[in-house]
């Protein structure tokens, strides 16, 4: 069965330093692999995607995801930190059911930042 | 573009009422919509799967009679949750994917906090 860990529910960084949120999935096929970030009451923002092609995949705001297929990981990555990057923080997989991409979602992880 | 909105962001109701959820694609055809519910500090849990023009499919647990899901329109998706009791107090989500569905990527509208007194 499909499935994603994220390992770290809560990770606390400085406000600059750099930011590696793993994700590690489950999947018989090629997948299609999604992170996406969610403020407090608010819904989800697509951070980046990857399909096929290059397994460094570029975001916005500054963040960016490796493909590693060897390590069944997707791990969400980001130079320097903002204080605004403060959220939670879903990895997904999509899975194929019936002809739909549905998506299986980790648990997440709440990145705090201190100033 | 790809913008999901819903509507209500918030709604009480009291207990045994039933609340209309929808979530409408404002700039883009969507052929399904994902329905989601997150309870708090958890994941998101996908409810169902609605296709415009035929019957939702219901994710394994979940009551298609407690939540009804139309998808009348390729712009709109509606959630309603019937006689409503306090357990059904929750966050529910919507998404929207555009057509070609096995490539595009699935939008997210910003969510209703249902609370059932």
């Amino acid at each position: 069965a499909q499935s994603v860990t994220q390992p770290d529910i809560h990770i606390t960084v400085s406000e600059g330093a750099s930011l590696e949120l793993r994700c590690n999935y489950s999947y018989g096929a090629t997948p299609y692999l999604f992170w996406y970030v969610q403020s407090p009451g608010q819904g989800l923002q697509l951070l980046l995607k990857y399909f096929s092609g290059d397994t460094l995949v570029q975001g916005i705001k500054g963040f960016e995801a490796e493909f590693k297929r060897s390590q069944s990981s997707f791990n969400l990555r980001k130079p320097s930190v903002h204080w605004s990057d403060a959220a939670e923080y879903f990895c997904a997989v999509g899975a194929t059911s019936g002809g739909y991409n549905k998506l299986i979602f980790g648990a997440g992880t709440r990145l705090a930042v201190h100033p | 573009g790809a913008v999901v909105s819903q509507h209500p962001s918030r709604v009480i109701c009291k207990s045994g009422t039933s609340v209309k959820i929808e979530c409408r694609s404002l700039d883009f055809q969507a052929t399904t919509m994902f329905w989601y519910r997150q309870f708090p500090k958890k994941s998101l849990m996908l409810m169902a799967t609605s296709n415009e023009g035929s019957k939702a499919t219901y994710e394994q647990g979940v009551e298609k009679d407690k939540f009804l899901i139309n998808h009348a329109s390729l712009t709109l998706s509606t959630l309603t949750v019937t006689s409503a009791h306090p357990e059904d107090s929750s966050f529910y989500i919507c998404s929207a994917h555009a057509r070609a569905p096995r490539t595009d990527t699935q939008y997210f509208g910003p969510g209703t906090r249902l609370t059932v007194l």
